[in-house]
């Protein structure tokens, strides 16, 4: 267990739909990252929020959004879905802002769009 | 343009033997590179890490080899036991300033006991 958990597990939408992903970090890490993984691709990094605000933007669609709470926790918001987006959704904390921090990640948010 | 290429999807070992992962990357900006396992149904781990001012790093039975002018790297696992049988990630990232990790697709490795 590595401490970051996430919810849903599973989630299956419709095409145009919105739906939010959670992510709350391990206790005492102040960075979020969220990564996308889809079927037979390695992990895309999308976005990383470090106590608050948005630190580094990655391969983030304009219909995704996020943000990080003052409690630290992460929301990922995505709007008009496409089949395309079903994929696992994973999101990771670390202690400081530099990507060369260990991250820890969470179990993964597996999210269909039929 | 995969920066990060990992070009075995699968990798069969038995057990005891040497399990070798294979990752090559493109961007020489690339400064310090990371190795991740995942099993299923489970978020990515992180196994062992290098600097590219260093060519090995080991922490027990996993010792991971830099390449620079080759631009390689490898992940030994000795020896290899079931519970290694997971999907290994290589990723990289370019520079201590960056913020971003660059993955590779994985490799699937099964240890056959």
């Amino acid at each position: 267990d590595s401490g970051v958990t996430q919810t849903p597990k599973h989630l299956i939408t419709a095409t145009g739909q919105r739906v939010t992903l959670r992510c709350s970090p391990r206790s005492g890490d102040l960075s979020v990252y969220w990564y996308q993984q889809s079927l037979d691709q390695g992990l895309q990094f999308l976005i990383q929020y470090y106590n608050g605000e948005e630190r580094a933007k990655g391969n983030i669609l304009e219909r995704f959004s996020a943000q990080q709470f003052p409690d630290l926790h992460s929301e990922l918001n995505l709007s008009s879905l496409e089949l395309g987006d079903s994929a696992l959704y994973f999101c990771a904390s670390s202690v400081g802002d530099r990507m060369g921090n260990e991250q820890f990640f969470g179990p993964g948010t597996r999210l269909t769009v039929l | 343009d995969q920066q990060v290429k990992q070009n075995s999807p699968s990798l069969s070992v038995q057990e005891g033997r040497i399990s070798i992962l294979n990752c090559d990357y493109t961007n020489s900006m690339f400064d310090y590179f990371l190795w991740y396992k995942k099993y299923p149904a489970e978020g990515p781990t992180f196994l062992i890490s290098i600097s590219s001012i260093k060519d090995k790093n080991e922490d027990g039975r996993f010792t991971v080899f830099l390449n620079k002018s080759a631009k390689h790297l490898s992940l030994h696992i000795v020896p290899s036991q079931p519970g290694d049988s997971a999907v290994y990630f290589c990723a990289a990232r370019a520079g201590a300033g960056s913020y971003q990790l660059t993955f590779g697709k994985g490799t699937k490795l099964s240890v056959i006991p």
